[in-house]
């Protein structure tokens, strides 16, 4: 298994433009996530998808819209981007094994708005 | 309100010398807590979590955490440090409802040589 795959890994953005980070998993996992990591802040959860066709927001989801159409993939897309939104993405699935199941994380995408 | 508190932003030790990392949580319920590691340009690895029962749990690469209910902490533990565990470690509590887990903001580890 490959597990859980983010791509790209590195973005630089200009403000005002649009972009979707990619995040696939292939362990059948029902719950999936994505959280924005910032110095001093650890990680904040944005939007999260408990199975295909159901998202809700999380912390911090202004800017951020989500969709979920498959079990494997769970892509993030900026709209228009902004300075605020320069940060480490990482993208996260749990299997609906229940609160005790692990949490998997990718290799995150770091993202700069110039 | 759910929070999670990591009291040590940085921590240098020697290598060979023991290591305990704070945590302390806020949560209305019986909390699941995790301590992750990140190392450099990477993603999170779990190192260990608990649910209930023994509330010393032992985890991968040597590390060990106790779960205290009376202090509400959860410390992770190490009795001797490698090189190789320098890294940023960040402790969690959740899920609230199906999938909000809170992460503290992270201690960076340093092991000098």
């Amino acid at each position: 298994n490959a597990g859980v795959t983010q791509t790209p890994k590195f973005q630089v953005l200009k403000t005002g433009q649009s972009m979707t980070l990619q995040c696939a998993q292939d362990m059948n996992h029902e719950y999936m996530s994505w959280y924005r990591q910032d110095p001093g802040m650890g990680l904040r959860l944005i939007h999260y998808s408990v199975g295909a066709g159901i998202t809700d927001q999380g912390e911090v989801p202004n800017g951020y819209n989500v969709s979920r159409s498959t079990t494997e993939d769970f892509p993030l897309r900026l709209l228009s981007a902004a300075p605020s939104q320069t940060s480490v993405y990482f993208c996260a699935s749990r299997g609906d094994g229940g609160r005790t199941d692990t949490q998997y994380f990718g290799p995150g995408t770091r993202l700069t708005v110039l | 309100a759910q929070s999670v508190t990591q009291p040590d932003i940085h921590i240098t030790v020697s290598e060979g010398a023991s290591l305990e990392l704070r945590c302390n949580y806020s949560y209305g319920a019986t909390p699941y807590l995790f301590w992750y590691v990140q190392s450099p340009g990477q993603g999170l690895q779990l190192l260990l979590k608990y649910f209930s029962g023994d509330t010393l749990v032992q985890g991968i690469k040597g590390f060990e955490a106790e779960f205290k209910r009376s202090q509400s902490s959860f410390n992770l533990r190490k009795p001797s440090v490698h090189w190789s565990d320098a890294a940023e470690y960040f402790c969690a509590v959740g899920p609230s409802g199906t999938y909000k887990y809170i992460f503290g903001t992270g201690t960076r580890l340093k092991v000098l040589a």
